[in-house]
């Protein structure tokens, strides 16, 4: 069972069509949540973390949030350029090793001009 | 750069041979992570580093594959005899001081193939 699941596995909007993005999470002892933007050929970005439920954050046209089970990316009015994989990854745990992510399988987000 | 940096981008190696691959990690990073991703997969975990002692190598796939960094910065990841199955992307990542909670930052990663 994966621990971290993303949906939709790709999403296809038109320039100015708001949507979201899925990121829900069965790990127990969440330490944060973190999500990236993954360009091809080049290494995931870092774009927010999160680190309680009811957590909110915010980033031009993207805002990310988070609840007990699963953490949602909205875009508002993307643009052709917002295209690019979104990667969910999730630290959990206690002890010494609650340091690595686990990622899920990412968003494919493809914007239509 | 102020980031990551992981050379060479793209590896091309025949099965049976070695390879090195390396990481820069951002100036003063305390942790090191090295990943591997497959085509249409996340990143997967494979060994962490704080300073020069390697904390976790429990994500190492066989014990073809070998960690280190000697002097707390640079990093380098070794496969020996490697296989088909070996090719992916490797990526580094480091964060500032401990490693919990903080977000790691990535690099653009090594293109592994093997033929």
């Amino acid at each position: 069972e994966d621990q971290v699941t993303q949906s939709p596995e790709a999403l296809r909007l038109q320039e100015g069509e708001s949507s979201s993005l899925n990121c829900s999470y069965t790990v127990s002892g969440l330490r944060g949540l973190f999500w990236y933007r993954q360009d091809p050929g080049k290494g995931p970005e870092f774009l927010f973390t999160l680190y309680s439920a009811g957590e909110e954050k915010e980033k031009e046209r993207l805002k990310a949030t988070l609840t007990k089970k699963e953490s949602f990316l909205h875009i508002t009015a993307p643009k052709p350029e917002d295209s690019a994989t979104y990667l969910c990854a999730v630290q959990w745990g206690s002890g010494g090793s609650n340091y690595k992510l686990t990622f899920g399988k990412g968003t494919l987000l493809t914007v239509n001009p | 750069g102020a980031g990551v940096s992981q050379s060479p981008r793209y590896k091309v190696a025949k099965r049976g041979q070695d390879v090195a691959l390396r990481c820069d990690p951002i100036s003063g990073h305390v942790s090191l992570f090295w990943y591997q991703q497959a085509l249409g997969q996340g990143p997967e975990f494979l060994t962490y580093f704080q300073n020069e002692a390697q904390l976790d190598k429990s994500g190492l796939p066989s014990d073809r594959f070998f960690a280190e960094r000697p002097e707390g910065s640079v990093s380098t990841l070794k496969i020996q005899r490697t296989q088909q199955e070996d090719s992916a992307v490797y990526l580094c990542a480091s964060s500032p001081d401990g490693p919990n909670n903080q977000p790691q930052h990535f690099g653009d990663g090594t293109r592994l193939s093997i033929l």
